[in-house]
């Protein structure tokens, strides 16, 4: 398995514009995470699936991001205007219980960069 | 409400120094602790948890319930060592960790 996938893995948009970001989980993983990461704030949760169904949204910045998972081997990510204040590195990961709990596994990221 | 401080952004010691990555924790129920490690050009990886009690690449780190919690310790760095350290908690019931901010680890030659 090449692990999880994300892509793009650089964007650059405009404010105003609406960007998509993409990722696919571990094949067999029923749990699924975006995070964001910043230099301030270090990563934050922002969003979870279990089993395709959102858990806890709660630290989804505002009305302006939201989330998807269709079905078990893709989900995305959107923002909708972008303002430059979103731009982080935007992280993918997904797990599934294990007996010595649970160990996310993490794509390797989308840098976003609102300008 | 769950919550993760690492008070350090940037340690930095020379190669063969002791090092100590310092992270503590609130959660009013038994959490599992983690510590995730990020090198430079690479995706987070787990790099040990509290439950395994295990020792990779000479790191160590040990639930201190008292005092609430999860340095992380290595005798000796080394300059491979170098990357960013992440100490994470999961909460009972709930399958989202919840991380630090971070600690920037140099090890200089």
């Amino acid at each position: 398995d090449a692990g999880v996938i994300q892509s793009p893995r650089h964007e650059v948009t405009e404010m105003g514009q609406e960007v998509t970001l993409r990722c696919k989980p571990i094949s067999g993983h029923n749990s699924l995470f975006w995070y964001r990461q910043t230099m301030m704030r270090g990563l934050e949760l922002l969003i979870y699936f279990n089993n395709n169904v959102p858990i806890d949204d709660s630290g989804m910045p505002e009305d302006r991001f939201s989330a998807k998972m269709p079905n078990a081997s893709f989900s995305t990510l959107k923002i909708q205007p972008s303002e430059p204040r979103d731009s982080a590195v935007y992280f993918c990961a997904s797990s599934s219980t294990t007996g010595f709990g649970t160990e996310a596994f993490f794509g390797q990221g989308t840098r976003l960069t609102v300008v | 409400a769950q919550r993760v401080t690492q008070p350090e952004k940037l340690l930095s010691v020379f190669k063969g120094a002791p090092v100590e990555l310092k992270c503590n924790y609130s959660y009013s129920g038994s959490p599992e602790l983690f510590w995730y490690v990020q090198y430079s050009r690479q995706r987070l990886q787990l790099l040990l948890r509290h439950i395994s009690r295990e020792s990779i690449k000479g790191f160590t780190a040990d639930l201190n319930k008292g005092e609430t919690s999860f340095h992380l310790k290595k005798p000796f760095a080394q300059e491979e060592d170098s990357a960013m350290y992440y100490c994470a908690l999961l909460g009972t019931g709930r399958r989202a960790l919840t991380f630090g901010s971070g600690t920037r680890l140099q090890v200089q030659p």
